[in-house]
């Protein structure tokens, strides 16, 4: 089946500082991956939809300038948390969709982001 | 949004088949109704999608009501490596939205021995 890998699966980083995330899907090529984070016994929140070779789309509420969305390829997407703070320590996840509308997204196994 | 309503929780017992429920009631004639679960601290695992038919696959089966309102995943025998939290979505479709998948708070199953 079609495998999304991410990286890291765990970052401590210190306020302040940018921490990028990839998201790779291995076997198939994805013209649209999707960033979600996850708050602890909360469900996933759509953050972004990425799309190869333009801008990301943003949910609204979410800060474009602070979640930078790069989908330079149609195998990797980076998320890059600036200047992180506490508040961002969370549960990232990417998904991926390989070709036509309704092909099921995959999802990678996630990134635990602690900001001390 | 979500536009889906799942049980917040359910038990069943190992071995036996475990039905979770979904109501969909808004759901547009095109739309899909997608199925995944997470076992804590991993990403979702796809589990099945239909439109209209039930459907089958290695893992479960999906019914869905003839008016689509509503549907139930299906897990024949459930094990202990099942226990995770299942979400029941419609996934939106159209040139605006890209598939995307939105969950709601989904059903926590808890399979017990």
């Amino acid at each position: 089946g079609a495998v999304v890998s991410q990286h890291p699966s765990r970052v401590i980083c210190k306020s302040g500082t940018s921490v990028k995330i990839e998201c790779r899907s291995l076997d198939f090529q994805a013209t649209t991956m999707f960033w979600y984070r996850q708050f602890p016994k909360q469900s996933l929140m759509l953050m972004a939809t990425s799309n190869e070779g333009s801008k990301a789309t943003y949910e609204q509420g979410v800060e474009k300038d602070k979640f930078l969305i790069n989908h330079a390829s149609l195998t990797l997407s980076t998320l890059t948390v600036t200047s992180a703070h506490p508040e961002d320590s969370s549960f990232y996840i990417c998904s991926a969709s390989g070709p036509g509308i309704l092909a099921p997204l995959h999802f990678g196994n996630g990134t635990r982001l602690t900001v001390t | 949004d979500a536009k889906t309503t799942q049980p917040p929780s359910m038990d069943c017992a190992e071995g036996r088949a475990a039905n979770l429920p979904c109501n969909h009631s808004t759901i547009s004639g095109n739309e899909y109704v997608y199925w995944y679960r997470q076992i804590h601290s991993q990403g979702p695992q796809y589990i099945i999608h239909g439109l209209k038919n039930n459907e089958t696959n290695e893992m479960a089966s999906l019914i869905i009501t003839e008016d689509r309102k509503s549907s139930t995943l299906i897990l024949p025998h459930a094990t202990l490596r099942d226990t995770a939290v299942y979400y029941c979505i419609v996934r939106v479709t159209g040139s605006s939205n890209t598939g995307k998948l939105i969950f709601g708070q989904g059903t926590t199953l808890q399979v017990k021995p």
